[in-house]
């Protein structure tokens, strides 16, 4: 069964600070992987997706994230926190065994101090 | 606006109570989900339909009962639950299968207490 693994379930970033929110994943193949926020109150959205078109995907907000088959790794970066950027977030990938299932990571919840 | 509408937002019910949360979609898209959010937890999948037809049972207790009427509705009928039940329900959408990088579309859920 896929898994997927985020360190850390709380970041704390200074508005204008790197942001690294941290996926790994257990695949014996390339799988599809997403990236998700959940700002409060609301339910999931995109803010990418690992397309296999290109290994550095730009995604919504200035987010982008890095696919790295030998470290099984998708990790999301943006090279400045707004306050704005506080929300939840979720590494997802596609299930091998399933048209329909992603399995989701447990989330890190992201805090931009001012 | 994310073209799929939850209700009811919240929901307080007792253990022998019968209620049903409800999934409206927008979007034109053919497969509806049913996923449960606790805390500290990863979502869990618990339903998917295609094109009416459930194509995911992930071994949800036969107190949760969902039911698509159409590509467009989706219910989830809630009967003699437990306090660990109380979770958000979040309804999603997809045009197809995520197997193929096709994305979900959430809607705002519904906070369920049980109490």
């Amino acid at each position: 069964a896929q898994s997927v693994t985020q360190l850390g379930s709380h970041v704390s970033v200074s508005e204008g600070a790197l942001v690294l929110l941290r996926c790994n994943y257990s695949s014996s193949v390339p799988p599809y992987l997403f990236w998700y926020v959940q700002y409060p109150n609301q339910g999931l959205q995109l803010l990418l997706k690992y397309t296999s078109a290109a290994t550095l995907v730009k995604g919504i907000n200035g987010f982008e994230a890095e696919f790295k088959k030998s470290e099984t790794s998708f990790h999301l970066t943006k090279p400045s926190a707004h306050m704005s950027d506080a929300a939840e977030y979720f590494c997802a990938v596609s299930d091998a065994g399933s048209n329909y299932k992603l399995t989701f990571g447990k989330g890190t919840l992201l805090t931009v101090n001012p | 606006e994310t073209g799929v509408t939850q209700t009811p937002r919240h929901l307080v019910m007792g253990m022998t109570n019968k209620k049903s949360l409800k999934c409206e979609q927008h979007l034109g898209h053919n497969a509806m989900y049913w996923y449960k959010q606790s805390a500290k937890k990863p979502l869990e999948l618990m339903f998917v339909y295609n094109f009416k037809e459930q194509t995911e049972n992930n071994s949800v207790p036969s107190r949760f009962s969902p039911e698509c009427p159409n590509s467009s509705h989706l219910f989830l009928h809630l009967h003699t639950l437990q306090p660990e039940d109380s979770a958000l329900y979040l309804c999603a959408s997809s045009q197809g299968r995520v197997a193929t990088n096709e994305k979900l579309f959430f809607g705002s859920g519904t906070q369920l207490s049980v109490l």
